[in-house]
């Protein structure tokens, strides 16, 4: 079951303009939604994640933007870079049942970014 | 560096083998979490563990096993192995359960021949 729906599959910018990876899930119960980013031969690495009680978020050059009615998330990647290509997945977590704390991140299927220099 | 190292980086086997798959977490962290990266399923969490018990569990097959350590480290164990358990294997750890970010390993590549 796609708990977490992102696209586009695949996008290609050039140098210095926005990459937008937009993503939505279903489950009313998750949490958490961080953003991942991996290079090739190497593990996903946290870039930024948000809580639902925001709106946006922002670091650097990434921003998270949080619609919780709609139940849609997206990253904003400003002023992209070559060096950004990569794989970027967004992920849910549902953090709190019960008590007791887990971690299980439900990913979407994941964006091939290409920035042209 | 993550600080999370797994071994071995790729396995080749042939089907019906069983292998296991070792990951070191990073210093003082609790947790220890599994997942299964294919190109047909995506990244997929398969198991965490904490501070040596089970805690929470995903669509992991029967055929696969998992264990934390005392010392905290961890190993999956997969068994009766079919050409479709080809695939990237994730170790990730984190200081605790929930929503403390989780670092990753630079996986196990399991090829089933």
């Amino acid at each position: 079951q796609q708990q977490v729906k992102q696209s586009p599959q695949s996008l290609i910018v050039q140098k210095g303009g926005i990459s937008i990876i937009n993503c939505a899930y279903e489950n009313t119960a998750f949490d958490y939604f961080p953003w991942y980013q991996q290079f090739p031969g190497k593990g996903p690495a946290l870039l930024i994640a948000i809580r639902p009680d925001v709106s946006e978020k922002k670091e650097g050059r990434f921003t998270i933007s949080f619609n919780k009615s709609a139940k849609q998330f997206s990253l904003h990647i400003m002023d992209s870079q070559p060096g950004d290509s990569a794989t970027y997945f967004c992920a849910a977590i549902r953090s709190n049942a019960g008590g007791t704390s887990y971690g299980k991140l439900t990913f979407g299927q994941g964006t091939i970014l290409t920035v042209h220099p | 560096d993550s600080g999370v190292t797994q071994t071995p980086k790729h396995l080749i086997t042939a089907t019906g083998q069983r292998v296991t798959l070792r990951c070191s977490p990073r210093s003082g962290d609790l947790s220890v979490y599994w997942y299964q990266q294919s190109l047909d399923q995506g990244l997929q969490f398969l198991i965490q563990y904490y501070n040596g018990e089970e805690r929470a569990k995903g669509n992991i097959l029967e055929r696969f096993s998992a264990q934390q350590f005392p010392d905290l480290h961890s190993e999956l164990n997969l068994s009766s192995l079919e050409l479709g358990d080809s695939a990237l294997y994730f170790c990730a750890s984190s200081v605790d359960g929930g929503r403390q970010p989780q670092h990753f390993g630079d996986g196990t590549r399991l090829s089933i021949l």
